[in-house]
């Protein structure tokens, strides 16, 4: 069975400030990770994906993440928030055939 | 391409009644996805299905059923609504696999309330 564990429902940086938003994972098969984001009362926009090749994957609006199978981890982060990075971030994770299991969600909010 | 539509956008149900959720894609996905999506639940699944005439249950199937007669639909039925299933509602699709990428695209949601 697969899972993935979002630390901190809420995570609150400055303008300007780097944005870090954890994710790890569980899988029993070589994984595929991906990172989606929600704008307010819209669906779920998909920001980057770890489908085995680089472990360091670049996404849009500047985001990126990076696979680390020895600690079962891909945070995301970005170096400099912007007011529009406002969101919440669901990190999800998949073998090749089945079905997404989504983490819960960390909502991001950013400050002048 | 209009990529995920789901209608309607918003519902409101009394207790007992019922309704049909209706999501289109038009990139000829063989998967079609339904979701629910609750306040520090994230996304859940409901149910899925892997190809036209085939469905199977996903993690919270209960008080829903499905059918999928077309390729580019996939219907989610509430036969008795209870409050409990007040929720957004999310529909997604992606390529088989082997045939293209395998993200999930979304369509934008249906919000329904049930009194």
């Amino acid at each position: 069975a697969q899972s993935v564990t979002q630390l901190g429902s809420h995570v609150s940086v400055s303008e300007g400030a780097l944005v870090l938003l954890r994710c790890n994972y569980s899988s029993s098969v070589p994984p595929y990770l991906f990172w989606y984001v929600q704008y307010p009362n819209q669906g779920l926009q998909l920001l980057l994906k770890y489908t085995s090749a680089a472990t360091l994957v670049k996404g849009i609006n500047g985001f990126e993440a990076e696979f680390k199978k020895s600690e079962t981890s891909f945070h995301l982060t970005k170096p400099s928030a912007h007011m529009s990075d406002a969101a919440e971030y669901f990190c999800a994770v998949s073998d090749r055939y089945s079905t997404l299991t989504f983490g819960k969600g960390t909502m991001l909010l950013v400050s002048p | 391409n209009a990529g995920v539509t789901q209608t309607p956008k918003f519902r409101v149900l009394k207790t007992g009644q019922s309704m049909t959720l209706l999501c289109a894609q038009d990139m000829n996905h063989e998967y079609m996805y339904w979701y629910r999506q609750d306040p520090g639940m994230g996304l859940r699944l409901i149910h899925y299905s892997v190809g036209e005439g085939t469905t199977a249950k996903g993690e919270v199937p209960d008080g829903y059923n499905v059918s999928r007669l077309k390729k580019q639909n996939f219907l989610l039925g509430l036969e008795s609504a209870a409050p409990s299933q007040t929720s957004v509602y999310f529909c997604a699709s992606r390529f088989k696999a082997g045939q293209g990428p395998y993200e999930q695209y979304f369509g934008p949601g249906t919000r329904l309330t049930v009194t």
